[in-house]
């Protein structure tokens, strides 16, 4: 089993549509979490943290359920420029700095 | 701005070459990481380095060394290329006790 499952898609929405991407970790251990947004033929880039209570940075907000090992990106008016593969991303106690990735979700925003 | 370069970003070598693809980063970070993506298997840590001249297998070290005689370069080495070996190479960077990754732009190599 993977330790970081994502659902690869693509994800084919309309301008201004609302998209979830979910992910699912297996270690119980992990104890930090990220999504990185990462556009075609370049290097990923950390999108937000995700924290246990949940978060937003504008139309973008990121849930973790600890107890059911699940973490989730919704995004809201998506626009033209999400257009991406978003990377669900954990790191284990005792890792030092070391991020285990996801494959990626493919989201692709069209007129 | 912050900066990890890759010193190639194509790379084409024969099967059998010793291959040394370089990182630097200009962020005086402790922690470097060399990261392999393939199509439907994603980023895979190969090896990692919290501090010079330390280095620490990631999950796919096979075939691979490192080294890191400076706080700022973080050296990948192919010991003998192999076709398997194709791929996109990610070289990373963090301040200690940090998870926020820098990444380079990747070298794409081809081993043929």
């Amino acid at each position: 089993r993977k330790e970081v499952e994502q659902d690869p898609g693509p994800f084919n929405v309309p301008e201004g549509a609302t998209v979830a991407f979910n992910c699912t970790y297996s270690n119980s251990a992990s104890q930090s979490f990220f999504w990185y947004r990462q556009d075609c033929r370049k290097e990923p880039k950390l999108l937000m943290s995700v924290y246990s209570s949940g978060n937003e940075d504008g139309r973008f907000t990121a849930q973790l359920n600890r107890a059911s090992q699940y973490i989730s990106l919704l995004i809201r008016d998506s626009k033209l420029s999400d257009s991406a593969t978003y990377l669900c991303v954990v790191r284990a106690t005792g890792t030092a700095s070391k991020l285990t990735f996801g494959t990626g979700t493919r989201l692709q925003v069209t007129l | 701005d912050v900066k990890v370069t890759q010193s190639s970003r194509y790379l084409v070598k024969r099967t059998g070459e010793k291959v040394f693809l370089e990182c630097v980063q200009d962020m005086d970070h402790e922690n470097m990481f060399w990261y392999r993506q393939d199509p439907g298997l994603g980023l895979r840590l190969i090896y990692f380095s919290y501090d010079v001249k330390m280095k620490e297998k990631g999950d796919i070290p096979e075939g691979y060394s490192v080294s890191r005689e400076k706080k700022e370069r973080f050296s990948l080495i192919l010991e003998s290329a192999s076709t398997n070996q194709t791929s996109m190479y990610l070289c990373a960077s963090s301040p200690q006790d940090s998870y926020g990754y820098t990444f380079g732009s990747g070298t794409r190599l081809t081993v043929v």
